[in-house]
């Protein structure tokens, strides 16, 4: 079991670009959530997603921020037009189900902004 | 929404002395308690955890207590080592109730400093 896969590792972006992350969940996995990590921070829920449902999106920037998490492929985490502000580690983690299940984190997606 | 607070936000022992992270918790409905360890550069990764209908969890080194009525949490790591050197994530969730998944509240987090 390789564990939850995310990709880019480390990816540099300009202002007014756009950064795509992707993470793959756990095999037998259908939860996945992104947290942002500030530098020197804790860390912050995002989104939770399932299978082509967002389910709750209440941590995501109104704005340039948006999520999916299609029935093929990877979650992915889109930030449009970034901002220096952008800059961060996000995790995505997933987990078994809806209940108090463990949730395994992903080694982060580390976003810098020129 | 849940709001958890953690302390201290430093925390520097002797190598062989214990180590305590104190946590509390906003939200009565909150039933599941993991606390993450993450070193450098690296994922967070858990390390214990402890359910609402649970006191006290003990693996090796590693102990959480719970309680409930006051709201509050800790993690006690015992014979510290140099290893144990990282910073220290609490967390809360309701674990299921409402539909809302096991989305995580996290405390701010502690440095911990093992000296030799």
């Amino acid at each position: 079991n390789a564990g939850v896969m995310q990709n880019p590792r480390h990816l540099v972006r300009r202002r007014g670009q756009e950064a795509r992350l992707r993470c793959s969940p756990m095999k037998g996995h259908s939860h996945v959530y992104w947290y942002r990590q500030l530098p020197e921070e804790g860390l912050k829920f995002m989104v939770y997603l399932q299978k082509e449902n967002i389910i709750d999106e209440s941590g995501m920037p109104k704005e340039r921020f948006s999520a999916e998490f299609p029935k093929e492929g990877p979650s992915i985490l889109r930030i449009q037009q970034v901002v220096r502000g952008d800059s961060a580690a996000y995790f995505c983690a997933s987990s078994a189900g809806a209940g108090a299940n463990v949730l395994t984190f992903g080694a982060g997606s580390r976003l810098t902004v020129l | 929404g849940e709001n958890v607070e953690q302390h201290p936000s430093t925390l520097s022992v002797q190598e062989g002395d214990s180590a305590v992270i104190k946590c509390t918790y906003s939200d009565s409905a909150s039933n599941y308690f993991p606390w993450y360890k993450q070193e450098l550069g690296k994922r967070p990764q858990l390390i214990i955890d402890i359910r609402s209908n649970v006191g006290e969890k003990k693996d090796q080194r590693i102990a959480v207590t719970l309680n409930k009525t006051a709201k509050h949490f800790s993690l006690h790591i015992t014979e510290t080592q140099p290893e144990d050197s990282a910073v220290y994530f609490c967390a809360a969730s309701k674990g299921g109730l409402t539909g809302g998944g096991n989305k995580l509240t996290f405390g701010t987090g502690t440095q911990l400093k093992v000296e030799l």
